[in-house]
């Protein structure tokens, strides 16, 4: 157990619907990231947050935003959802913000599909 | 495109053997390389990383080597045992040190690797 919790585990919903994905860091981490794991693919970074403010994108659309609480667990909100958002979306976190030089810690993923 | 590439979707071996998972890479500003496992239904895990300024790091039955000058590097597993048996994905970031911005893993599409009994 990584300590990272996310919810729901399993989400299906239909095209053009909006979900949202919740993720409970590690006690006492501050940073938290979101990635995106589509079939045959590795996990593609989405977005960092670090202590509730922004610290970086990736290949994040536009449909999709996220924010990080003052509690520290952040929600990942995919809207306008089409079949290719289909995919494993999961959440780490990590203590500060030495990207690469702190283990970042996952969470079991969400999966999600997109009828 | 992709700046991590892990070039053998799989690989089996058998239990007590050795295990090598390889990885290439293209942006010469990675200074740092981890290596994470991940089982079916969970998130992947921390295993073992090393820094650019070594070419070896050790930890138990698993060793990760750096050819910085082929950017290439590998994970052996010795000896090998069935519970290794998982998705490995290789993953690296920029530092700022060298001239990069940190501010993301890159992963590559990870090798499944089968420890046969």
């Amino acid at each position: 157990d990584s300590g990272v919790t996310q919810t729901p585990k399993h989400l299906i919903t239909a095209t053009g619907q909006r979900v949202t994905l919740r993720c409970s860091p590690r006690s006492g981490d501050l940073s938290v990231y979101w990635y995106q794991q589509s079939l045959d693919q590795g996990l593609q970074f989405l977005i960092h947050y670090y202590n509730g403010e922004e610290r970086a994108k990736g290949n994040i659309l536009e449909r999709f935003s996220a924010q990080q609480f003052p509690d520290l667990h952040s929600e990942l909100n995919l809207s306008s959802l089409e079949l290719g958002d289909s995919a494993l979306y999961f959440c780490a976190s990590s203590v500060g913000l030495l990207v690469g030089q702190e283990t970042q810690y996952f969470g079991p993923g969400t999966r999600l599909l997109v009828l | 495109d992709q700046q991590v590439k892990q070039n053998s979707p799989s690989l089996s071996v058998q239990e007590g053997r050795i295990s090598i998972l390889n990885c290439d890479y293209t942006n010469s500003m990675f200074d740092y390389f981890l290596w994470y496992k991940k089982y079916p239904a969970e998130g992947p895990t921390f295993l073992i990383s090393i820094s650019s300024i070594k070419d070896k790091n050790e930890d138990g039955r698993f060793t990760v080597f750096l050819n910085k000058s082929a950017k290439h590097l590998s994970l052996h597993i010795v000896p090998s045992q069935p519970g290794d048996s998982a998705v490995y994905f290789c993953a690296a970031s920029a530092g700022v040190n060298s001239g990069g911005s940190n501010y993301k893993l890159t992963f590559g599409k990870g090798t499944l690797l089968t420890v046969n009994p």
